[in-house]
């Protein structure tokens, strides 16, 4: 079946730690692709989205994501976390064509960051 | 600006109750979603709105009413609802200027049934 996977479930870091986080997915053609964190107990804030051009995206709070079509990921990347990252990190794809605006999220990566 | 708003921020209900979560944007959005949230999953489609009319129902059961009253509210219906039903409820909106796509959530309803 068509799906977004996150494989890691659960990451636990030292702070100043570099953090890389997986989505892949496996829809063929154009895929719009977002990342959103849930800080414990806030909402999903938007961290970064890709659409089309540099597959290279710098999003807010440090972090960027890489789009390698060929592997069909959208992997989130941070150089140096911080305690405050803590949170639950979801990716998702509007997979091509779908003629909506419908998100298929992935499952999270709770992150935890150790101070 | 990018906020959704959402009330009440909790609900307590029984199983006998009629409630009612309300969803509101300014972004002139005209897109609107709810979704449900359970601990530890990723939101979980139940309704798209899109220029007022239902375009998106996910097989969701009847208990869950959804209605937009116009462009900038949303709300949703609850009536004889299950324990099970107890999730976090979360409001977005989309289609801003040229950017449809990407959706902006709200801070969420967190319901317990009783």
């Amino acid at each position: 079946a068509q799906s977004v996977s996150q494989h890691n479930h659960h990451v636990i870091l030292s702070e100043a730690a570099s953090l890389e986080l997986g989505c892949n997915y496996s829809y063929g053609g154009t895929v719009n692709l977002f990342w959103y964190v849930q800080y414990p107990g806030q909402h999903l804030q938007l961290l970064l989205k890709y659409f089309s051009g540099d597959p290279l995206v710098k999003g807010i709070k440090g972090f960027e994501a890489e789009f390698i079509k060929s592997k069909f990921s959208f992997n989130l990347r941070k150089p140096s976390v911080q305690w405050s990252d803590t949170a639950e990190y979801f990716c998702a794809v509007i997979p091509p064509l779908s003629g909506t605006y419908k998100y298929i999220f992935g499952t999270g990566t709770r992150l935890k960051v150790l101070a | 600006d990018t906020e959704v708003t959402q009330t009440p921020k909790h609900l307590v209900m029984g199983m006998t109750n009629k409630k009612s979560l309300k969803c509101e944007q300014h972004m002139g959005h005209r897109a609107m979603y709810w979704y449900k949230q359970k601990a530890k999953k990723p939101p979980e489609l139940m309704f798209v709105y899109s220029y007022e009319k239902l375009s998106i129902n996910e097989s969701v059961p009847s208990r869950f009413s959804p209605e937009c009253p116009n462009s900038s509210l949303l709300n949703l219906h609850l009536h004889a609802l299950q324990p099970e039903d107890s999730a976090l409820y979360l409001c977005a909106s989309s289609g801003q200027d040229r950017d449809l796509e990407t959706q902006y959530f709200g801070p969420g309803t967190r319901l317990l049934v009783l």
